[in-house]
């Protein structure tokens, strides 16, 4: 059972445009989340993260929001690049006590065409 | 920077062989962990380890083991390649520290293919 879900494989936008991409999760005992970018060929890195107890977190053009009542979380990217074009994962971390291990989504292939 | 360096970007084995993956990380992380990625599968953890010495399966643990015998070195197995364990591996680190907000620190990866 998927616990975090990236729901859309894919994502093509012009650059320029905003690209948003959305992540759900179903278990509501997560603390924090957080996104990674990954390149072919390349491992992933970290993009932005944000705990459960804030809504918004913002760096640069990258914004991630958190809407615990829905469990839903969203990456929105403006204006968004040529370079920006890579597969970005989902991921999510047990409240204290838990795990450490990540849970992460199946991740989105962003594609930011010129 | 913590670095997390895999020993292969690319390998090419024959089927039925053994093949050892390396990762060692510099930064004295406690936690350190093997994933692969394949399309549309996303991450899938086979295993990680919390310490030396101890290991715990994740979720496609099988036809893999791992070895964790110093703290910054952890190396996964593949006691009998296989040609559907064609795929990329990922190592990871990380601290048990709660108050760091950026979770893993992952390896370059290692494309590996077998024939």
């Amino acid at each position: 059972d998927q616990q975090v879900k990236q729901n859309s494989p894919s994502l093509s936008v012009q650059e320029g445009r905003i690209s948003i991409l959305n992540c759900d999760y179903t278990n509501s005992m997560f603390d924090y989340f957080l996104w990674y970018k990954k390149y072919p060929a390349e491992g992933p890195t970290f993009l932005i993260s944000i705990s459960s107890i804030k809504d918004k977190n913002e760096d640069g053009r990258f914004t991630v929001f958190l809407n615990k009542s829905a469990k839903h979380l969203s990456l929105h990217i403006v204006p968004s690049q040529p370079g920006d074009s890579a597969v970005y994962f989902c991921a999510a971390r047990p409240t204290q006590g838990g795990s450490e291990k990540l849970v992460f989504g199946k991740g989105t292939k962003l594609t930011v065409n010129p | 920077d913590v670095k997390v360096t895999q020993s292969s970007r690319y390998l090419v084995k024959r089927t039925g062989e053994k093949v050892f993956l390396e990762c060692v990380q510099d930064m004295d992380h406690e936690n350190m962990f093997w994933y692969r990625q394949d399309p549309g599968l996303g991450l899938r953890l086979i295993y990680f380890s919390y310490d030396v010495k101890m290991k715990e399966k994740g979720d496609i643990p099988e036809g893999y083991s791992v070895s964790r015998e110093k703290k910054e070195r952890f190396s996964l197995i593949l006691e009998s390649a296989s040609t559907n364990q064609t795929s990329m591996y990922l190592c990871a680190s990380s601290l048990f520290d709660r108050g760091r907000d950026y979770g893993y620190t992952f390896g370059s990866g290692t494309r590996l293919t077998v024939v």
